[in-house]
Protein backbone atom coordinates (compact mmCIF):
# COMPACT_ATOMS: atom_id res chain seq x y z
CA UNK A 1 0.00 0.00 0.00
CA UNK A 2 0.63 3.57 0.10
CA UNK A 3 2.82 4.94 2.94
CA UNK A 4 4.88 8.47 3.57
CA UNK A 5 7.44 9.22 6.26
CA UNK A 6 8.52 12.59 7.10
CA UNK A 7 11.23 13.56 9.64
CA UNK A 8 10.12 13.66 13.00
CA UNK A 9 10.19 17.59 14.41
CA UNK A 10 9.71 19.74 15.99
CA UNK A 11 12.21 21.52 13.97
CA UNK A 12 13.42 24.34 15.78
CA UNK A 13 15.20 26.82 13.15
CA UNK A 14 16.30 30.99 13.74
CA UNK A 15 14.75 33.29 11.08
CA UNK A 16 16.54 33.24 7.77
CA UNK A 17 17.46 29.70 8.29
CA UNK A 18 17.82 27.45 5.51
CA UNK A 19 15.02 24.99 5.80
CA UNK A 20 14.65 21.30 4.46
CA UNK A 21 11.82 18.83 5.43
CA UNK A 22 12.57 15.18 4.26
CA UNK A 23 9.60 13.48 3.10
CA UNK A 24 9.72 10.09 1.31
CA UNK A 25 7.29 7.54 0.25
CA UNK A 26 6.28 4.43 -1.08
CA UNK A 27 3.33 3.97 -3.86
CA UNK A 28 2.25 2.06 -6.40
CA UNK A 29 2.08 3.39 -9.50
CA UNK A 30 3.27 7.04 -10.31
CA UNK A 31 1.79 9.27 -7.59
CA UNK A 32 1.08 12.90 -7.35
CA UNK A 33 2.84 14.20 -4.40
CA UNK A 34 1.92 17.36 -1.99
CA UNK A 35 3.19 19.37 0.71
CA UNK A 36 0.00 20.59 3.05
CA UNK A 37 0.62 23.31 5.56
CA UNK A 38 -1.32 23.69 8.77
CA UNK A 39 -1.10 27.31 10.67
CA UNK A 40 -2.47 26.83 14.48
CA UNK A 41 -6.39 27.13 14.68
CA UNK A 42 -6.84 26.62 10.84
CA UNK A 43 -7.18 23.80 8.65
CA UNK A 44 -4.60 22.41 6.23
CA UNK A 45 -3.47 24.22 3.14
CA UNK A 46 -2.29 22.98 -0.15
CA UNK A 47 1.08 24.37 0.04
CA UNK A 48 2.44 22.56 -3.53
CA UNK A 49 2.42 20.07 -5.66
CA UNK A 50 4.19 18.00 -8.18
CA UNK A 51 2.39 15.05 -10.46
CA UNK A 52 5.31 13.64 -12.53
CA UNK A 53 8.77 13.02 -11.65
CA UNK A 54 11.26 16.07 -11.84
CA UNK A 55 8.62 18.11 -11.53
CA UNK A 56 9.49 20.81 -8.80
CA UNK A 57 6.77 22.62 -7.10
CA UNK A 58 6.61 26.03 -5.41
CA UNK A 59 4.97 28.50 -3.66
CA UNK A 60 5.65 31.29 -1.26
CA UNK A 61 9.56 30.78 -1.44
CA UNK A 62 8.91 27.02 -0.62
CA UNK A 63 10.58 24.40 -3.43
CA UNK A 64 9.87 20.57 -3.48
CA UNK A 65 11.10 18.38 -6.37
CA UNK A 66 9.94 14.71 -6.99
CA UNK A 67 12.56 12.26 -7.36
CA UNK A 68 11.52 9.55 -8.59
CA UNK A 69 14.88 7.39 -8.21
CA UNK A 70 15.05 8.54 -4.47
CA UNK A 71 11.29 8.19 -4.02
CA UNK A 72 11.73 11.30 -2.15
CA UNK A 73 9.65 14.97 -2.51
CA UNK A 74 11.71 17.40 0.37
CA UNK A 75 10.24 20.63 0.89
CA UNK A 76 13.42 23.10 1.30
CA UNK A 77 13.16 27.49 1.56
CA UNK A 78 16.36 29.62 1.79
CA UNK A 79 15.18 31.68 4.20
CA UNK A 80 12.37 31.09 6.40
CA UNK A 81 10.37 33.48 8.87
CA UNK A 82 8.59 33.65 11.88
CA UNK A 83 5.52 33.46 9.93
CA UNK A 84 6.45 29.97 8.37
CA UNK A 85 5.82 28.57 11.76
CA UNK A 86 3.26 25.32 11.26
CA UNK A 87 2.86 21.87 10.95
CA UNK A 88 3.86 20.48 7.10
CA UNK A 89 2.61 17.53 6.09
CA UNK A 90 4.03 15.73 3.12
CA UNK A 91 0.96 13.79 1.14
CA UNK A 92 0.69 11.23 -1.92
CA UNK A 93 -2.29 10.27 -4.12
CA UNK A 94 -1.76 7.15 -6.20
CA UNK A 95 -5.18 7.37 -8.64
CA UNK A 96 -6.90 11.09 -10.42
CA UNK A 97 -9.56 12.57 -10.41
CA UNK A 98 -12.46 11.97 -7.84
CA UNK A 99 -11.16 8.66 -7.18
CA UNK A 100 -8.15 9.34 -5.50
CA UNK A 101 -7.53 9.52 -1.87
CA UNK A 102 -4.56 11.15 -0.01
CA UNK A 103 -1.80 9.65 2.41
CA UNK A 104 -0.08 11.49 4.69
CA UNK A 105 2.92 11.83 6.76
CA UNK A 106 2.96 12.41 10.46
CA UNK A 107 3.25 16.01 9.75
CA UNK A 108 6.72 17.62 11.41
CA UNK A 109 6.27 20.88 13.63
CA UNK A 110 8.79 24.00 12.62
CA UNK A 111 8.93 26.43 15.05
CA UNK A 112 10.59 30.12 13.87
CA UNK A 113 12.33 32.42 16.28
CA UNK A 114 13.52 35.67 16.02
CA UNK B 1 -8.75 29.68 -1.23
CA UNK B 2 -12.01 28.08 -0.24
CA UNK B 3 -13.39 27.68 3.37
CA UNK B 4 -14.35 24.74 4.96
CA UNK B 5 -16.26 25.16 8.11
CA UNK B 6 -16.43 22.20 11.33
CA UNK B 7 -18.90 23.20 14.43
CA UNK B 8 -18.00 22.41 17.32
CA UNK B 9 -14.67 23.31 17.89
CA UNK B 10 -14.21 21.33 20.63
CA UNK B 11 -17.05 19.29 22.23
CA UNK B 12 -16.83 16.87 25.99
CA UNK B 13 -18.84 14.90 26.05
CA UNK B 14 -19.92 12.07 28.71
CA UNK B 15 -19.50 8.02 28.14
CA UNK B 16 -22.34 6.70 26.37
CA UNK B 17 -23.63 9.97 24.30
CA UNK B 18 -23.76 10.85 21.08
CA UNK B 19 -21.83 13.53 19.33
CA UNK B 20 -22.61 14.96 16.04
CA UNK B 21 -19.74 17.41 14.33
CA UNK B 22 -20.81 19.42 11.13
CA UNK B 23 -18.87 20.16 8.36
CA UNK B 24 -19.79 22.76 5.51
CA UNK B 25 -18.22 23.89 2.28
CA UNK B 26 -19.22 27.67 1.96
CA UNK B 27 -18.20 28.71 -0.71
CA UNK B 28 -18.22 26.09 -3.36
CA UNK B 29 -20.44 23.05 -3.88
CA UNK B 30 -18.38 19.56 -2.73
CA UNK B 31 -18.75 16.61 -5.06
CA UNK B 32 -17.28 14.68 -1.93
CA UNK B 33 -16.71 14.85 1.61
CA UNK B 34 -13.97 13.25 3.76
CA UNK B 35 -13.86 12.51 7.13
CA UNK B 36 -10.32 12.05 9.02
CA UNK B 37 -9.04 11.41 12.42
CA UNK B 38 -5.54 12.41 14.02
CA UNK B 39 -3.93 11.09 17.13
CA UNK B 40 -1.37 13.19 18.84
CA UNK B 41 1.93 12.79 16.50
CA UNK B 42 0.31 10.84 13.81
CA UNK B 43 -1.16 11.28 10.36
CA UNK B 44 -4.52 11.50 9.27
CA UNK B 45 -6.37 8.52 9.25
CA UNK B 46 -9.10 7.88 6.47
CA UNK B 47 -12.41 7.30 8.30
CA UNK B 48 -14.57 7.46 5.11
CA UNK B 49 -15.65 9.22 2.44
CA UNK B 50 -18.99 10.04 1.13
CA UNK B 51 -20.71 11.50 -2.33
CA UNK B 52 -24.12 13.55 -1.62
CA UNK B 53 -26.97 11.83 -1.41
CA UNK B 54 -25.36 8.33 -1.12
CA UNK B 55 -23.80 6.36 1.64
CA UNK B 56 -20.66 6.66 3.20
CA UNK B 57 -17.62 4.22 2.08
CA UNK B 58 -15.74 3.09 5.26
CA UNK B 59 -11.70 2.37 5.28
CA UNK B 60 -11.48 -0.84 6.49
CA UNK B 61 -11.32 -1.27 10.51
CA UNK B 62 -13.82 2.23 10.83
CA UNK B 63 -17.09 0.80 12.45
CA UNK B 64 -19.90 2.33 10.17
CA UNK B 65 -22.20 1.74 13.05
CA UNK B 66 -20.22 3.68 15.72
CA UNK B 67 -19.64 6.49 13.06
CA UNK B 68 -22.25 7.69 11.29
CA UNK B 69 -22.08 9.90 7.90
CA UNK B 70 -24.39 11.89 6.20
CA UNK B 71 -23.96 13.65 3.39
CA UNK B 72 -27.41 15.77 2.69
CA UNK B 73 -26.38 18.36 0.43
CA UNK B 74 -23.64 19.37 -1.97
CA UNK B 75 -22.12 22.06 0.89
CA UNK B 76 -22.83 19.89 4.46
CA UNK B 77 -21.88 16.92 5.75
CA UNK B 78 -22.02 15.39 9.62
CA UNK B 79 -20.25 12.84 11.45
CA UNK B 80 -22.07 11.04 14.56
CA UNK B 81 -20.07 9.49 17.39
CA UNK B 82 -22.31 7.48 18.87
CA UNK B 83 -22.54 6.15 22.20
CA UNK B 84 -19.33 7.81 22.68
CA UNK B 85 -16.82 6.30 24.52
CA UNK B 86 -13.35 7.57 25.98
CA UNK B 87 -11.18 5.54 23.10
CA UNK B 88 -12.87 7.74 20.68
CA UNK B 89 -11.70 10.95 22.47
CA UNK B 90 -9.38 12.48 18.88
CA UNK B 91 -8.91 15.38 16.73
CA UNK B 92 -11.64 14.45 14.11
CA UNK B 93 -11.23 16.80 10.25
CA UNK B 94 -13.53 16.83 7.40
CA UNK B 95 -12.56 17.77 4.17
CA UNK B 96 -14.22 18.86 1.32
CA UNK B 97 -13.55 18.34 -2.58
CA UNK B 98 -14.69 19.93 -5.79
CA UNK B 99 -14.80 18.03 -9.39
CA UNK B 100 -11.14 18.22 -10.36
CA UNK B 101 -9.44 15.98 -7.73
CA UNK B 102 -6.94 16.55 -4.76
CA UNK B 103 -5.88 20.12 -6.21
CA UNK B 104 -9.63 21.00 -5.13
CA UNK B 105 -9.42 19.21 -1.81
CA UNK B 106 -10.05 22.27 1.52
CA UNK B 107 -9.86 21.07 5.04
CA UNK B 108 -11.65 21.86 7.77
CA UNK B 109 -10.08 23.15 11.09
CA UNK B 110 -11.06 20.15 13.06
CA UNK B 111 -12.99 19.26 16.24
CA UNK B 112 -11.49 17.88 18.88
CA UNK B 113 -13.51 15.58 21.18
CA UNK B 114 -12.93 14.38 24.77
CA UNK B 115 -14.78 11.66 26.36
CA UNK B 116 -15.26 11.69 29.90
Amino acid sequence: GNSVTQMEGPVTLSEEAFLTINCTYTATGYPSLFWYVQYPGEGLQLLLKATKADDKGSNKGFEATYRKETTSFHLEKGSVQVSDSAVYFCALTSNTGTASKLTFGTGTRLQVTL
Amino acid sequence: GAVVSQHPSWVICKSGTSVKIECRSLDFQATTMFWYRQFPKQSLMLMATSNEGSKATYEQGVEKDKFLINHASLTLSTLTVTSAHPEDSSFYICSARGDRGPETQYFGPGTRLLVL
